[in-house]
């Protein structure tokens, strides 16, 4: 099976930039996609394919895939941003998600 | 803009079964995929697997395979996932979610979540 491994956690000050990782065996060779979860709210599509931006998601929101990592990049932190990410990718037809990085903003 | 609406919260007794329905309203149920996923109390979000109901093909992740059914109505435009044999630790909120039928578009958008109490 295929694993993608994200950082527990991680911080960022207000107005500056968080970079959240997803390790993955070759994940440069994979659609990645992007989901921001804030509490008790469903899951919302931040990112697909790498780095496109679903209509309505704000600019300040990228990503990047090269190797064995691919980042979400968080510019301008806003108290808003204040969530859990996860990253996800098809392996096979299975469907695979990381296990989440709970991102506080300071 | 396609909506996805599921059915509401379910207790269930242990060694029972939950049918949790996801019905599509604003768009063609027959572009998308429909998938299933769950996330446990302070848990991550665990893929249950998805149907693609133009194709008729169903996939379902090896951990829920013997237990999973997952079924579509397409005159209706509703998609079902079936638990059977439930534990104390299938308590979760199910989520449904739309992707392209080529898969590549992530799940997009989602329905409001179903919670699955089980206890006996």
């Amino acid at each position: 099976s295929y694993d993608l491994t994200q950082p527990f956690s991680a911080s960022v000050a207000l107005g500056q930039t968080a970079s959240i990782t997803c390790g993955g065996n070759n994940i440069e060779r994979k659609n990645v996609h992007w989901y921001q979860q804030k509490a008790d709210q469903a899951p919302v599509l931040v990112i697909y394919r790498d780095t496109f931006r679903p209509s309505g998601i704000p600019e300040r929101f990228s990503g990047s895939n090269s190797g064995n990592t691919a980042t979400l990049i968080i510019s301008r932190a806003q108290a808003g941003d204040e969530a859990d990410y996860y990253c996800q990718v098809w392996d096979s037809s299975t469907g695979v998600f990381g296990g989440g990085t709970r991102l506080t903003v300071l | 803009q396609v909506q996805l609406v599921q059915s509401g919260g379910e207790v269930k007794r242990p060694g029972s079964s939950v049918k949790v329905s996801c019905k599509t309203s604003g768009g063609t149920f027959s572009t998308y995929a429909i998938n299933w996923v769950r996330q446990a109390p302070g848990q991550g979000l665990e893929w249950m697997g998805g149907i693609i109901p133009i194709l008729g093909t169903i996939n379902y992740a090896q951990k829920f395979q013997v237990r999973v059914t997952i079924t579509a109505d397409e005159p209706t435009n509703t998609a079902y996932m079936e638990l059977s044999g439930l534990r104390s630790d299938d308590t979760a909120v199910y989520y449904c979610a739309g992707d392209l039928v080529d898969m590549t578009a992530g799940f997009d958008p989602w329905g409001q979540g179903t919670l699955v109490t089980v206890s006996s």
